[in-house]
């Protein structure tokens, strides 16, 4: 089956650790983006890279670090420098044409005790 | 002010409801308007795509924008109790670099067998 998968589902951190969020894609898309959602806030745009070794920074990047080695993958780090990083963080992939039609995975709910 | 607004609900109708969800919008440079439905604690799933003015029908689904008002809209006929979950309006210009979607806040809906 083609899709997106994240992993873990549910992950806990202490405050000062950096913590890694892994996303794969098989759907052999160019694009893939990372959003962080909030109660009452939608989906905001943390990341996002359109093509294997570029990227760049979305709305709300400070804290945060990605890196796109791979066309399938695109892990995103959470640093000790963000400072409110318990949230809902999804990622998504598209077609690096059609960008508007993506294609989101599961999601991990990060928390930090 | 959000460049998207999105009533957050619930929005609670009986089964079988005609159901209205709706978003209005500030940049006009916005020409392509999507629905995402998302069920509690899951990944958005992509429901309706819109390219500028007009109506689309999918099913029981109707998406409609109205470009002069900065005004779009999502029809459900004959609501199902598995209709119940959070409906996102997403938006983006046409291309300007920027690659990614502008998302509302959502919209709970629960319809009550």
């Amino acid at each position: 089956d083609g899709g997106i998968t994240q992993s873990p589902k549910y992950l806990f951190r202490k405050e000062g650790q950096n913590v890694t969020l892994s996303c794969e894609q098989n759907l052999n898309h160019d694009a893939m983006y990372w959003y962080r959602q909030d109660p009452g806030q939608g989906l905001r745009l943390i990341y996002y890279s359109q093509i294997v070794n570029d990227f760049q920074k979305g709305d709300i990047a400070e804290g945060y670090s990605v890196s796109r080695e791979k066309k399938e993958s695109f892990p995103l780090t959470v640093t000790s420098a963000q400072k409110n990083p318990t949230a809902f963080y999804l990622c998504a992939s598209s077609n690096r044409v059609s960008y508007n039609e993506q294609f989101f995975g599961p999601g991990t709910r990060l928390t930090v005790l | 002010q959000k460049e998207v607004e999105q009533d957050p609900g619930p929005l609670s109708v009986p089964e079988g409801a005609i159901v209205s969800l709706n978003c209005t919008y500030s940049n006009s440079a916005f020409q392509y308007f999507m629905w995402y439905r998302q069920y509690s604690r899951k990944g958005p799933e992509l429901l309706m795509y819109t390219y500028s003015s007009g109506n689309k029908e999918d099913g029981r689904f109707t998406a409609q924008v109205d470009k002069s008002s900065k005004y779009i809209s999502l029809f459900i006929r004959d609501s199902q109790p598995s209709d119940s979950a959070t409906y996102l309006c997403a938006m983006s210009a046409l291309d300007t670099g920027r690659r990614a979607l502008t998302f509302g806040s959502g919209t709970r809906l629960q319809v009550q067998p």
